[in-house]
C-alpha cells in the first residue's frame, strides 16, 4: 500500500489566478495519476505522470492549462492555470505502487477541494 | 476503449437489508475491475478488485462482487447493510496487460448509498 498526502486540502481562488497542488507519497512509486472530480460527477483522469518522462495528458486536457511536475519518485505537482469557475472541482492524485510489471490497484490521496470565484 | 455504467445514481436500503450496487463495463481486452468507496469529504478507498482467477471476490467491510464475463457485469453486494456503509461507491475498469490503456482507470458515475435505521 501507499500513504498519500495532498496540499492544500482546500482553497478558494479568484478567477485568472493559478494554484499548484502538491502530492507526496510515503514510498517510491513509478506511476502517478491526477484526476478531477467535478461537483456531483465521477472521476476523470487528467494525466499520467511517470518519473523521468513528460506527463501524458488525456483527451480534453492540455499541458498549458494543467502543467505537471514529477521531480522524483515520491512527489508530484499539478498546477491549475488561469482558473475559471468551471475549474471548481476536487483534484486527486493516485499512485500505482507496483508499476507496470505487476499492475494491481491505485491508491488515492485525500483530494484538494478547489473553489474558483 | 473502455467504459463503465453504474445503474442507479442513488440506492436506499434499510439497516440489515441486502445491498446491491450494479456495474456493467465494456472493454476491448480482459479487464481489471475495482470497487472504490468515498466517504464524505474523504478520498477513495479500495473495497475490492478482480484481476484474474476466482470470479467471486471478497473485500473489506463484508462486501463482495462477482465478475460475470457473459453479462459484462461486476455487481457489488453485502448481505446486511450497516449505517456506516452510507457513502458513494464507484466502479472502475482498467485494461489488463496488453491493453493500450494499461494502468488507466475509467470510473462509473457513482452510486450514493443511503442506509435508513
Amino acid at each position: 500500500s501507499a500513504v498519500i498526502s495532498q496540499k492544500p486540502s482546500r482553497d478558494i481562488c479568484q478567477r485568472g489566478t493559478s494554484l499548484t497542488i502538491q502530492c507526496q507519497v510515503d514510498s517510491q512509486v513509478t506511476m502517478m495519476f491526477w484526476y478531477r472530480q467535478q461537483p456531483g460527477q465521477s472521476l476523470t483522469l487528467i494525466a499520467t505522470a511517470n518519473q523521468g518522462s513528460e506527463a501524458t495528458y488525456e483527451s480534453g486536457f492540455v499541458i498549458d492549462k494543467f502543467p505537471i511536475s514529477r521531480p522524483n519518485l515520491t512527489f508530484s505537482t499539478l498546477t491549475v492555470s488561469n482558473m475559471s469557475p468551471e475549474d471548481s472541482s476536487i483534484y486527486l492524485c493516485s499512485v500505482e505502487p507496483r508499476g507496470l510489471a505487476a499492475y494491481n490497484e491505485q491508491f488515492f490521496g485525500p483530494g484538494t477541494r478547489l473553489t474558483v470565484l | 476503449a473502455q467504459s463503465v455504467t453504474q445503474l442507479g445514481s442513488h440506492v436506499s436500503v434499510s439497516e440489515g437489508a441486502l445491498v446491491l450496487l450494479r456495474c456493467n463495463y465494456s472493454s476491448s481486452v480482459p479487464p481489471y475491475l475495482f470497487w472504490y468507496v468515498q466517504y464524505p469529504n474523504q478520498g477513495l478507498q479500495l473495497l475490492l478488485k478482480y484481476t484474474t482467477g476466482a470470479t467471486l471476490v471478497k473485500g473489506i467491510n463484508g462486501f463482495e462482487a462477482e465478475f460475470k464475463k457473459s453479462e459484462t457485469s461486476f455487481h457489488l453486494t453485502k448481505p446486511s447493510a450497516h449505517m456506516s456503509d452510507a457513502a458513494e461507491y464507484f466502479c472502475a475498469v482498467s485494461e489488463g496487460a496488453g491493453g493500450t490503456s494499461y494502468g488507466k482507470l475509467t470510473f462509473g458515475q457513482g452510486t450514493i448509498l443511503t442506509v435508513h435505521p
